[in-house]
């Protein structure tokens, strides 16, 4: 088991380009989530996948922010015209089910973003 | 609202002295909260701890321990004799029982000394 696989490990992006991040849940685990940790704000929440559909994407940035997962393997976080303070780490976690309800979410190493 | 809160950033401790990392916790809308602790080593990624989904309850690993104190909504994390190689991140989190979202608290930053 490779565990939840995160590409890039590290990524730098010029102000207002597009930076794409790809997570790949641990496979037969039914629910993928998205956060972002920083020193200032720590680990917050931004949304989550169950089955592959939307769940809960209170966290979100109402704009330039959103995620996708169009198949059971694959997750990806899009961030549009990306500004200096969205420098952060951007962490995949998912679960799966035990006995219907949420089980320990496992973390993948997470993509450094860089924003100049 | 729901919330962790671990009141230290950083906690220095020399090795073989005992910790407390502290924990409390808010959960106005959630009728049976679980509790976690997660680590963060050095170079690797987050892994959980210890979990208690039972009030009163206590979850152990690695040497560590927390108690489900629901009269003080407290969930605090105790070592007796800390080793340099526990120095990490410890995140304190809460999810709801059937739940997906876990909250999280800022992370304690603990450094071991030799």
């Amino acid at each position: 088991n490779a565990g939840v696989i995160q590409t890039p490990r590290h990524k730098v992006t010029g102000k207002g380009q597009e930076a794409t991040l790809w997570c790949e849940p641990i496979s037969g685990h039914s629910a993928v989530f998205w956060y972002r940790q920083t020193i200032v704000q720590g680990l917050e929440f931004l949304t989550y996948f169950r089955n592959q559909a939307p769940i809960d994407d209170s966290g979100m940035p109402k704009e330039r922010f959103s995620a996708q997962m169009p198949n059971q393997s694959h997750s990806t976080l899009k961030i549009q015209s990306t500004q200096p303070q969205d420098s952060a780490v951007y962490l995949c976690a998912s679960s799966s089910d035990w006995g219907g309800a949420p089980d320990t979410q496992y973390f993948g190493p997470g993509t450094r973003l860089l924003v100049l | 609202g729901d919330s962790v809160t671990q009141t230290e950033g950083q906690v220095t401790v020399s090795e073989s002295k005992s910790l407390i990392i502290n924990c409390t916790y808010s959960a106005t809308s959630i009728a049976y909260p679980n509790l976690f602790w997660y680590v963060r080593y050095p170079g690797e990624g987050l892994q959980l701890l210890l979990k208690v989904i039972t009030a009163g309850q206590k979850g152990s690993s690695r040497g560590f321990e927390a108690t489900y104190n629901k009269e003080t909504t407290s969930f605090h994390l105790q070592k007796a004799s800390v080793q340099e190689s526990d120095s990490a991140v410890y995140y304190c989190a809460l999810r709801d029982t059937n739940a997906y979202k876990v909250i999280f608290g800022k992370g304690t930053h603990l450094h071991v000394l030799p």
